[in-house]
């Protein structure tokens, strides 16, 4: 079945790279999802990449997409104590175009 | 601003008790979703609603209901057979479109049953 996983906590050291990790079962992901929630909040929009897209750059985040692998990352560079959240990926398949596909979050920990 | 309401913020709710939490968009957003948030769990998805009077179980609707009388509004009922309402109530919403079909999110609701 469908299924997205991610690693639960990364905690990092404040101005070094925060990397984490997603991956999905099923190869007919159409579009995938980086969701930051700050604690209490709603989620907000980070960054998605079609499935078409090996990489995609945005200011201080950076995607990488490896389809063979189905395994998808979120590069933090130069991370900040407000990049402290929980980071949710998420996956829209093919098949099933009315929902997503949740991972259950990756708590970030920065450390100054 | 466009955006997503959802009220109240906090709510505190008897055993027995029906309580419904508001959602309101003013984004002209097609569909509209309730899920569910628990510690460790993700999101999980309750009801959603693709267009006015018409919407679909989620995975884990049980104990809930909802309505969609205007595109704006989508609110959701958790009713006295949910066994374990405690939770952070999260609601979004979308245009139906081809692309990335973005979902905005509100600032959730928490329920606590006493």
């Amino acid at each position: 079945g469908e299924d997205v996983e991610q690693s639960l906590f990364l905690s990092v050291r404040e101005g070094d790279s925060s990397v984490i990790n997603c991956t999905y079962t099923d190869s007919s992901s159409t579009y995938l999802y980086w969701y930051k929630q700050e604690p209490g909040a709603g989620l907000q929009l980070l960054t998605y990449i079609f499935s078409n897209m090996d990489m995609k750059q945005d200011q201080r985040l950076t995607v990488l997409l490896n389809k063979k692998d189905k395994h998808l990352s979120l590069r933090i560079a130069d991370t900040q104590t407000g990049d402290s959240a929980i980071y949710f990926c998420a996956a829209r398949f093919a098949g099933n175009n009315r929902k997503l596909i949740w991972g259950l979050g990756t708590s970030l920990a920065v450390n100054p | 601003d466009g955006g997503i309401t959802q009220s109240p913020k906090y709510l505190f709710r008897k055993e027995g008790q029906n309580v419904t939490l508001s959602c309101e968009q003013n984004l002209n957003h097609d569909a509209m979703y309730w899920y569910r948030q628990d510690p460790g769990q993700g999101l999980r998805l309750i009801y959603y609603s693709q267009i006015v009077n018409d919407f679909q179980k989620g995975d884990i609707a049980e104990g809930y209901s909802v309505s969609r009388e205007k595109k704006e509004s989508f609110p959701l009922t958790v009713t006295s057979a949910q066994k374990n309402p405690t939770a952070f109530y999260l609601c979004a919403s979308k245009v139906i479109r081809s692309g990335a079909n973005v979902l905005t999110f509100g600032a959730g609701s928490r329920l606590t049953v006493l």
